[in-house]
């Protein structure tokens, strides 16, 4: 079964670093998303990315944020100088449009960050 | 996006069905309803989709009465790697996904 993969699975930064996630996904797919989640508490939309463009974004997803697609199968979160408040697991997510299945989307194992 | 009610956690032992029930009210016509499984130190997995009566596979079913204001997902004989958050989401493809706080499922042995 094809799957989104993601690197790294584990990062420890120094506050103030910058930092970049990676994410393949699923090839056939064209909405990419990324999500994060603080230890205990639910999943939190970030970003919505199709068509090389950001479609939604959440008000989490400040000028801190980016997110690029720099070669056609890598899909990258960018966080500038990092806080504490940062540390959480994040997670790519893609989607293959389709008008019969609703918004079923597909997420990989995550990236857990930590900030020190 | 229609706003979803579910049991906040759920006990339940091996070897029985658990039904976990998600309130939908304000479904639009074009929504469909999506059940998501969560391990922990996981990504969420998508589990069942439907839109309406009932649809089944190969590792769940989802209930959909006529009025689509609830929806049941049903488990069977689970066991104890069963144990995760179960989230219900409403929504259609134009939007994005946003996740609740999902039901914490416990299986006992």
């Amino acid at each position: 079964e094809p799957e989104v993969t993601q690197t790294p699975s584990h990062q420890v930064t120094q506050m103030g670093q910058e930092v970049i996630l990676r994410c393949v996904p699923i090839s056939n797919h064209l909405y990419f998303y990324w999500y994060r989640q603080i230890l205990g508490q639910k999943v939190e939309f970030l970003v919505s990315f199709y068509n090389n463009e950001i479609s939604e974004k959440s008000e989490i997803f400040d000028d801190q944020f980016s997110v690029e697609r720099p070669d056609g199968s890598n899909f990258t979160l960018k966080i500038r100088s990092t806080k504490l408040e940062d540390s959480a697991m994040y997670f790519c997510a893609s989607s293959e449009v389709s008008v019969d299945s609703g918004n079923t989307i597909y997420f990989g194992e995550g990236s857990w960050l930590t900030v020190v | 996006l229609a706003k979803t009610t579910q049991p906040i956690s759920m006990d339940s032992y091996e070897g029985q069905e658990v039904n976990i029930t998600c309130s939908h009210n304000n479904i639009a016509t074009n929504d469909y309803i999506t059940w998501y499984q969560q391990f922990p130190s996981q990504g969420p997995r998508f589990i069942i989709q439907g839109y309406k009566t009932k649809v089944t596979n190969e590792v769940a079913s989802l209930f959909i009465p006529a009025d689509r204001k609830s929806s049941t997902l049903s488990l069977p004989r689970v066991s104890l790697s069963d144990t995760a958050v179960y989230y219900c989401l409403v929504g259609d493809r134009d939007d994005k996904i946003i996740f609740g706080k999902g039901t914490r499922l416990h299986i006992l042995p």
